[in-house]
């Protein structure tokens, strides 16, 4: 089964306007930890947001939130205020258990963004 | 401050070859990672090191083998290249205490 799914092969938004990237993961595991990257075309990860399994409160990075369910097992992520570099892959990503125990990390297959001036 | 540096960048290799791909760190990171990306995919783990002196596998090893010679450098070495290894293949690092990996800027190889 897959650990971490992203449905939206490519989404399209305006400049300026919020778009919203879905992630959904699975897992039986208490603690975990779920990331977002973003891959622009020149092809390097970079890291945008993170958030805890026992985190209360939805993780936020400038104009980066992470909607996080639990209980529904989604990690949504949101940019407000689309700008053209924002063009780009965005990966979903999922660490089960606690580093130290467990190293490995799952990524979703991407969601390709492209913003429209 | 390099951050995770990998070398080299683009390689091509024929079907049976080998190479050693190398990644460094300057970043006091305690783990490191090699990934490999296939177009259109998200990154798969080959292998990673918890501690200097140890490696474990991850989803993808078959093919490969890893040596983590000091706390800043891990390598990935492809014994005998195969057309299947036709990847991108990236190196990261954590820092303990810091939940997050840090990603190279990933090495392009082509197997022919």
């Amino acid at each position: 089964a897959q650990k971490i799914t992203q449905t939206q092969p490519g989404m399209f938004v305006q400049e300026k306007e919020a778009v919203t990237l879905d992630c959904t993961y699975d897992t039986s595991d208490q603690s975990y930890g779920l990331f977002w990257y973003k891959q622009p075309s020149s092809g390097e990860m970079i890291f945008l947001i993170y958030q805890g399994s026992y985190d209360e409160q939805n993780a936020t990075e400038g104009r980066y939130s992470l909607n996080f369910q639990k209980a529904r097992k989604s990690a949504n992520l949101v940019i407000s205020a689309s700008q053209l570099g924002d063009s780009a892959m965005y990966f979903c990503a999922m660490r089960e258990g606690l580093w130290g125990n467990n190293n490995d990390m799952r990524f979703g297959a991407g969601t390709r963004l492209t913003v429209k001036p | 401050n390099a951050g995770v540096t990998q070398t080299p960048k683009f390689q091509v290799l024929k079907t049976g070859q080998s190479m050693t791909l190398q990644c460094a760190q300057d970043m006091n990171h305690n783990s490191m990672y090699w990934y490999r990306q296939d177009p259109g995919m998200g990154l798969r783990l080959i292998y990673y090191s918890a501690s200097e002196g140890t490696t474990d596998k991850g989803e993808v090893p078959n093919g490969y083998n890893v040596s983590r010679l000091n706390k800043r450098e891990f390598s990935l070495r492809l014994e005998s290249a195969a057309p299947s290894q036709t990847s991108v293949y990236f190196c990261a690092g954590l820092r303990v205490g810091k939940d997050t990996q840090y990603f190279g800027p990933g090495t392009r190889l082509t197997v022919l």
